[in-house]
């Protein structure tokens, strides 16, 4: 079963609007990431933050992550239509192993 | 980098056909993980190894499935007799560790998939 389940599962924005999506997740964890899934592709990783960050920037991404309520949130500023994917966070705790996201599909209109 | 590879890219088979899937991580990433995608499921897991050897196949659905990495630079996927409730998109993707970092601080490479339908 997943572990991570993430709000909302559709999201439809303009161009140049910020975009916000949430994971969150049930048990402990080490790390968190962040993956886009372009349609028809396989995933490509964005951004990892570990347990003990709460913030990480990187380009127009910004990741939050709280540990007590179990929860990140991905935050896409300045859409672009090319953001149009689907975007699944990634739990670890203390193996090689990732749990996926059931996914937040975002599309960005011109 | 050529990236993940994986082949065939499409297969169409018919129900009672064995299948196999094929895959070539990047070289040099000691870990590598096959996955199963549908609408239904969400991207699941069925497999995982470490420098060749399996460490957690407790995703494989079920017998019929088995999995396979002879050497650091192949590993194929096998369905003995396939379904049509096999069909799927099946990932392959491989990591290694961060230098300096522990085991699981690092992000996987996905290859590009292989979309299955079972007839």
């Amino acid at each position: 079963s997943q572990q991570g389940e993430e709000d909302p599962q559709a999201l439809s924005i303009q161009e140049g609007e910020n975009a916000t999506m949430n994971c969150s997740y049930k048990t402990s964890i080490n790390n968190l990431q962040w993956y886009r899934q372009n349609s028809g592709r396989g995933l490509v990783h964005l951004i990892l933050i570990r347990s003990n960050e709460r913030e990480k920037h990187s380009g127009r991404l910004r990741v939050t992550l709280d540990t007590s309520k179990k929860s990140s949130s991905l935050l896409i500023t300045a859409s672009r239509a090319a953001d149009t994917a689907s975007y699944f966070c990634a739990t670890d705790f203390n193996t090689d192993k990732l749990i996926f996201g059931t996914g937040t599909r975002l599309q960005v209109f011109p | 980098d050529a990236g993940v590879i994986q082949s065939p890219r499409h297969e169409v088979t018919e129900m009672g056909q064995e299948v196999t899937l094929r895959c070539k991580p990047i070289s040099g990433h000691n870990s590598l993980f096959w996955y199963r995608q549908t609408m239904m499921r969400g991207l699941e897991l069925l497999i995982y190894f470490n420098n060749n050897v399996p460490i957690d196949d407790s995703g494989m659905p079920e017998d019929r499935f088995s999995a396979k990495m002879p050497n650091a630079s192949f590993s194929t996927l096998k369905i003995q007799p396939s379904e049509p409730r096999d069909s799927a998109v099946y990932f392959c993707a491989s990591s290694h560790p961060l230098a300096g970092g522990p085991i699981n601080y690092n992000e996987q490479f996905f290859g590009p998939g292989t979309r299955l339908t079972v007839l």
